[in-house]
């Protein structure tokens, strides 16, 4: 299976830029996604960018996907107090659909 | 559409006792996941379901797990013989095709 690594805290201040970093070993991925855990919640879709692009903008949101070097990024501009949770980035298999993920970065907002 | 549903949302039993978990995905979404997650990780793939047909199984699922998806709308997940290893939050998910979105989750707890 593909293995997916990322840092596993994040501390920020709040107003802040957070970056979470995410590496990934399939390169025949053709959706790569992020995903949000709030506490004993499940997974809430954020946003995901198609292999073929290297940047997606969504609001507050930005990936970014270097494909040569199977690295994907998620800056999350002006982080606030809700934005404190544990963050997934999740490839997508080319032929099964089927998602694998890390360990999740938990980002904690100061204040 | 509410979203993906999940029942119940917490589940205690004793070692040894057989437990189900219903999932209502999206209506309309053909494919449905099943995905594992202990503490301090990331979702693991369990199983998932185009339609009726169950396409891929783990190796995780070992053959005290068994699911289904009658007539391709809901689906169960069951249990046989409960261990403790067993503990942890078991989530569904639904797509259509590109977005999968997640159910709140059954948090298994065996005691």
């Amino acid at each position: 299976g593909e293995d997916v690594e990322q840092s596993l805290f994040l501390s920020v201040r709040e107003g802040d830029s957070s970056v979470i970093n995410c590496t990934y070993t399939d390169s025949s991925s053709t959706y790569l996604y992020w995903y949000k855990q709030e506490p004993g919640a499940g997974l809430q879709l954020l946003t995901y960018i198609f292999s073929n692009m290297d940047m997606k903008q969504d609001q507050r949101l930005t990936v970014l996907l270097n494909k040569k070097d199977k690295h994907l990024s998620l800056r999350i501009a002006d982080t606030q107090t809700g934005d404190s949770a544990i963050y997934f980035c999740a490839p997508e298999g080319p032929n099964d659909y089927k998602l694998s993920f890390g360990a999740g970065t938990t980002v904690t907002v100061r204040a | 559409d509410t979203g993906v549903s999940q029942n119940p949302r917490h589940k205690i039993t004793k070692r040894g006792q057989n437990v189900t978990f219903r999932c209502d995905p999206i209506s309309e979404h053909n494919r449905l996941y099943w995905y594992r997650q202990t503490l301090g990780q990331g979702p693991e793939f369990l199983t998932y379901f185009q339609n009726e047909a169950q396409l891929e199984k783990s190796r995780l699922l070992s053959d005290r797990f068994s699911a289904e998806r009658p007539k391709g709308s809901f689906s169960t997940l069951e249990i046989q013989r409960t261990e403790q290893g067993d503990s942890a939050m078991y989530l569904c998910a639904s797509t259509l095709g590109t977005e999968a979105f997640f159910g709140q989750g059954t948090r298994l707890t065996v005691v």
